[in-house]
């Protein structure tokens, strides 16, 4: 299994609203990252997890929360968000061999 | 601090036409990756390839090449013989860091159009 899942593909939510966007990948890799891209912007990372601690935050607002529950899942609690939050919200991982990050496939958000 | 830049926003070529997507870095660092990813429609960020700083070998994988030159700190990407499925946006992507707390670092993306 070479692949970073990421649920739910679309989300819409209000301003007042509380959801959580999660990723997985069952690689044994040892950090897990968020990204952020704007459309026709290149992703601007978030957060970085490394060996399940926060290790990377970009100065992100509170109204992001990530979680790290354990080695394969990483999560992105959001509460309050904007309209100009809306995104695709991209998770990533990287092995030990360190050659790459996977990407998932990501999550358009869209805050109304 | 780190940059990359890719001057071409946008590319638009004929089938078969070969097409080079260029980029240019800043970095302060000796040793440093260099990669470039391909984002189709779909969103998913696809891995092509990394060079670490020490490596100036140019590279060739079916229609696609690099060219790594570090005295003009360049690693261009040429697409041979273009296809229509090559349609998509490439970001060439920098990291000075490879270990907990590596950071890759984007360029702005090259938007190619391969036409039928």
């Amino acid at each position: 299994d070479t692949e970073v899942t990421q649920t739910p593909k679309h989300l819409v939510m209000g301003m007042t609203n509380k959801k959580s966007l999660k990723c997985e990948q069952h690689m044994g890799h040892r950090a897990m990252y968020w990204y952020k891209q704007k459309a026709k912007k290149p992703p601007e990372l978030m957060f970085v997890y490394s060996y399940e601690k926060l290790s990377i935050n970009e100065s992100v607002p509170s109204r992001f929360s990530p979680e790290c529950p354990n080695s394969s899942l990483l999560n992105l609690h959001l509460h309050a968000l904007q309209p100009e939050d809306s995104a695709l919200y991209l998770c990533a991982s990287i092995g030990a061999s360190n050659e790459k990050l996977f990407f998932g496939s990501g999550t358009q958000l869209s805050v109304l | 601090a780190q940059k990359v830049t890719q001057a071409q926003t946008e590319i638009s070529v004929v089938e078969k036409e070969d097409v080079t997507l260029d980029c240019v870095y800043e970095t302060r660092d000796t040793t440093y990756y260099l990669f470039w990813y391909k984002q189709p429609p779909s969103g998913e960020l696809v891995f092509l390839i990394r060079r670490n700083s020490f490596d100036e070998q140019n590279e060739i994988s079916g229609r696609y090449s690099w060219n790594f030159q570090k005295s003009t700190s360049s690693f261009n990407f040429t697409i041979t013989a273009s296809q229509v499925v090559d349609s998509a946006v490439y970001f060439c992507a920098l990291s000075e860091a490879w270990d907990s707390s590596y950071k890759l670092i984007f360029g702005s993306g090259t938007r190619l159009l391969v036409r039928p």
